[in-house]
């Protein structure tokens, strides 16, 4: 079956370097990516998405970007604050009529900042 | 305007207990999922309700788990007997319902499950 998959665990990253979290996803059909970032004791929260029409796609201090010819994610973060320690998810929304809603994740990958 | 909401945000019970969880989805949001989020693992969807009616619950355990949605607003989840496997935080969020790619889902702060 479809599968979202992170590639690490675990990111450590200094306070003001740039991050790069990484996803691959295993069904080439997918058209829609998301990524949510998961505080302590909170829920999941948008941060971006792209649709499989896009290689690239900007935020505030966020890009995403999509490799459909490898199936691969990105979500960078421009320098990185204590704010955005937290786990990160890539998510794949499934396709065609009553599929449209179904969001299957990834494990998710923890950033920690260090100070 | 307030997001999901949902309590308890804690609850600890004895295996074959009943439990209940309770979420009040965003004001106007036809949808509501509930999922389940085991620790180190992203969510998995339960259930997923237009207005009042599930309208997917291919991956609700209905032998021991049951939800209701029955005024298209709230919603409540049950377990019963729960079991130690059970514990996790269950997560509930909504949507504005409809077709298409942008249709952005909520989280509530979830209700963190610890069945001893």
């Amino acid at each position: 079956g479809e599968s979202v998959g992170l590639h690490l665990p675990t990111l450590s990253v200094q306070e003001g370097d740039n991050s790069i979290i990484n996803c691959a996803y295993s069904n080439s059909a997918s058209d829609y990516f998301i990524w949510y970032k998961q505080e302590s004791g909170k829920g999941p929260q948008f941060i971006i998405d792209i649709r499989s029409n896009m290689d690239k796609r900007q935020g505030q201090r966020v890009t995403v970007l999509l490799n459909k010819t490898v199936k691969h994610l990105s979500l960078q973060i421009a320098a990185t604050q204590p704010g955005d320690s937290a786990v990160y998810f890539c998510a794949e929304k499934g396709q065609g009529v009553g599929n449209d809603y179904k969001l299957s994740f990834g494990a998710g990958t923890t950033v920690t900042v260090r100070a | 305007e307030a997001g999901v909401v949902q309590s308890p945000r804690y609850k600890i019970i004895e295996k074959k207990q009943p439990v209940a969880f309770w979420c009040n989805p965003i004001s106007g949001h036809n949808t509501l999922y509930w999922y389940l989020q085991n620790l180190g693992q992203g969510p998995e969807l339960l259930i997923r309700y237009e207005n009042e009616e599930a309208v997917d619950d291919s991956q609700l355990p209905k032998d021991r788990f049951s939800a209701e949605r029955l005024k298209g607003v709230d919603s409540t989840l049950k377990i019963q007997p729960a079991e130690l496997g059970d514990s996790a935080v269950y997560l509930c969020a909504s949507s504005l319902g409809g077709q298409g790619t942008g249709n952005e889902q909520f989280f509530g702060p979830g209700t963190r499950l610890t069945v001893l």
